[in-house]
């Protein structure tokens, strides 16, 4: 079935360090792609998606390219702040029906 | 923010008793869904409604039953709460209709603790 795996955390930064979380998907049709943040005690915040292979999401400094040869849509920051402590979701979704990775948690230490 | 509260935003409840939380939404979107998050786990379906008295089952779905009797209510119903139930509840709609585009928005979030 389809599936979202996304690297396992903690991951753990210095201010205005490079961001990378690697997210791969499987799917039999053709998802859109998106981003979720969850800052602690809230529900998740769409961050930034991508509906077709090449199209490049961008939102509050963040990016990711649907790449289909690859099966990723790996989340990119140039600079992490404190403020972006959180754990990220990566998710696919074909129709009404998302599926959701296990989350990456982002440690950013000033 | 889209606009979606959910009710209660924490609960203690005993083993055996029913449990019913509320979702709403301001928004007037189709889809609504109810899922749980657990250390581990990550986020997983309990059930979600595709319209008013439509619904299906998700991959969490035992021991769960849920009713949408207006477009803006969605209600979970634990009918005899267990400790394993012990969870974060999240609540979340999204739109598609007219826009192609399934993105999520999701509620505060219940806490509810089964002792």
């Amino acid at each position: 079935g389809d599936s979202v795996t996304q690297m396992e955390g903690p991951v753990t930064l210095s201010e205005e360090a490079f961001l990378t979380i690697n997210c791969t998907y499987t799917a039999t049709g053709y998802p859109s792609l998106f981003w979720y943040v969850q800052y602690p005690g809230e529900g998740l915040q769409l961050l930034l998606k991508a509906t077709k292979a090449d199209d490049k999401g961008s939102n509050k400094g963040f990016e990711a390219t649907y790449r289909k040869e690859t099966t990723s849509f790996h989340l990119e920051k140039g600079s992490v702040q404190v403020s972006d402590s959180a754990v990220y979701f990566c998710a696919s979704g074909e129709g009404f029906k998302t599926i959701f990775g296990a989350g990456t948690r982002l440690f950013v230490k000033a | 923010d889209a606009g979606i509260t959910q009710s209660p935003r924490h609960k203690v409840t005993e083993t055996g008793t029913p449990v019913t939380l509320r979702c709403h939404q301001t928004e007037n979107h189709r889809y609504m869904y109810w899922y749980r998050q657990d250390p581990g786990h990550g986020l997983r379906l309990i059930h979600y409604s595709y319209g008013v008295k439509d619904t299906d089952k998700g991959e969490v779905s035992d021991g769960y039953s849920v009713s949408r009797s207006k477009t803006e209510d969605f209600l979970l119903t634990l009918e005899s709460a267990t400790s394993s139930q012990t969870s974060v509840y999240f609540c979340a709609i999204s739109e598609g209709v007219g826009t192609g585009s399934y993105e999520q928005y999701f509620g505060p979030g219940t806490r509810l603790t089964v002792t």
